[in-house]
């Protein structure tokens, strides 16, 4: 088993609108958590950490759920930018080990 | 953004060529890290310093020597690589042993070294 699953999408939307992704992990002792951004051909670039249960910046909110071992990103009133594959990170405790999933795509559309 | 840098960003290498890539970081950590994304394919987890020591190798050729002379610097030694070996090479740094949950251990990556080998 993967120790990072995503759904690899593409997740095709209209601009304006509200698309969620999910991620699971599965080492019940990972201590941090991570939402990447990697443009085509680009580095990956943080978006944002999640911490506790969860926090919020701009149209940008990420969930924990420590229970049920998952992560997620919603991103509201979507804008042509916000094109770009999403990578789910996972620090299992290991300072030194992130695990990322293989990343899910997003597309909007005009 | 400088705060982790790679040189040279693209590279073109024969088979038999001998080449290395730098990477440098202006952050202050102490952990470095090299990683391998090949088109349309995850990132891949090459190697691992803390401290200067190697503390991860998964599973990479010998062909691919890498090098940390210090906490702020991080070579990859190329020789004898193969076609298939042609991807991104992406570097990395982080502080181990930060609060977890906290900012401290979050990963920061250079711009990476696109690399062709004919």
């Amino acid at each position: 088993r993967k120790e990072v699953e995503q759904d690899p999408g593409p997740f095709n939307v209209p601009e304006g609108a509200t698309v969620a992704f999910n991620c699971t992990y599965s080492n019940s002792a990972s201590q941090s958590f991570f939402w990447y951004r990697q443009d085509c051909r680009k580095e990956p670039k943080l978006l944002m950490s999640v911490y506790s249960s969860g926090n919020e910046d701009g149209r940008f909110t990420a969930q924990l759920n420590r229970a049920s071992q998952y992560i997620s990103l919603l991103i509201r009133d979507s804008k042509l930018s916000d094109s770009a594959t999403y990578l789910c990170v996972v620090n299992a405790g290991n300072f030194n080990k992130f695990y990322f999933g293989s990343g899910t795509k997003l597309n909007v559309k005009p | 953004e400088t705060g982790v840098t790679q040189t040279p960003r693209h590279l073109v290498m024969g088979m038999t060529n001998k080449k290395s890539l730098k990477c440098e970081q202006h952050l202050g950590h102490n952990a470095m890290y090299w990683y391998k994304q090949s088109a349309k394919k995850p990132l891949e987890l090459m190697f691992v310093y803390n401290f200067k020591e190697q503390t991860e190798n998964n599973s990479v050729p010998s062909r691919f020597s890498p090098e940390c002379p210090n906490s702020s610097h991080l070579f990859l030694h190329l020789h004898t690589l193969q076609p298939e070996d042609s991807a991104l090479y992406l570097c990395a740094s982080s502080q181990p042993g930060g609060l977890a949950g906290s900012s401290t251990d979050t990963q920061y990556f250079g711009p990476g070294t696109r690399l062709t080998v004919l």
